[in-house]
């Protein structure tokens, strides 16, 4: 099974909106709305961010949010804050392996 | 409080083994999934396996045959037993509680443990 897609950086403003994007295929993100995301500083441990596509956890901020079409699943994180920067990974199922793929990460940058 | 702590990570030589765990608290392990991750020094994530609350057990076909999961009810713990291990395998081990359906999300992780494979 193949990783999911990211760009491997992404920056922004303080203030600004900022989208990451994370491409798969017919077999994970196409089919499936078993996609989250997960924001992990180094040495920490990665904290869920957004789950089936576009679902928040309880406690995360609503500058987080994500949406879905075709087989690409997108992060938006708007009102950009420099506590903000960190790696950035999207998950999906992939039913014909019966795992779970990830994304390359995305690297999020404040100016 | 709802915590994962792994443990059990270390220097091992290529061909060796090493079993590491995953210790839960706040909640009984065996009523969730649980899967472990891994990221290798300067990688992404990788996800490694699963085991159900039935017992039923995944894995990613790099660790097949050489990785295996055992359930330790009465610790409230998951152990992942790694044996044939290459410098491939190094990396940063995580377990995570599985939520929702199966295959769903992970919340909460655990701040993992770090596995070396060299001689």
């Amino acid at each position: 099974q193949s990783a999911l897609t990211q760009p491997a950086s992404v920056s922004g403003s303080p203030g600004q909106s900022i989208t990451i994007s994370c491409t798969g295929s017919r077999s994970d993100i196409g089919t499936y709305v078993l996609v989250s995301w997960y924001q992990h500083h180094p040495g920490k441990a990665p904290k869920l961010l957004i789950y089936e596509v576009s679902k928040r956890p309880s406690g995360v901020s609503t500058r987080f949010s994500g949406s879905k079409s075709g087989n690409t699943a997108s992060l938006t994180i708007s009102g950009l804050q420099s506590e903000d920067e960190g790696d950035y990974y999207c998950c999906s199922y992939a039913g014909s392996s019966n795992s779970m793929v990830f994304g390359g990460g995305t690297k999020v940058t404040v100016l | 409080e709802v915590q994962l702590v792994e443990s059990g990570g270390g220097l091992v030589q290529p061909g060796g083994s090493l079993t590491l765990s995953c210790a839960a608290s706040g909640f009984i392990l065996s009523n969730y999934d649980v899967h472990w991750v891994r990221q290798a020094p300067g990688k992404g994530l990788e996800w490694v396996s699963r085991i159900g609350t039935s017992g039923d057990k995944y894995y990613q076909a790099s660790v097949k045959g050489r990785f295996s999961l055992s359930r330790d009810e009465a610790k409230n713990s998951l152990h992942l037993h790694m044996s044939s291990l290459t410098p491939d395998d190094t990396a940063v081990y995580f377990c995570a509680r599985g939520g929702g359906s199966s295959w769903n999300w992970l919340d909460p992780w655990g701040q993992g443990t770090l596995v070396t494979v060299a001689s």
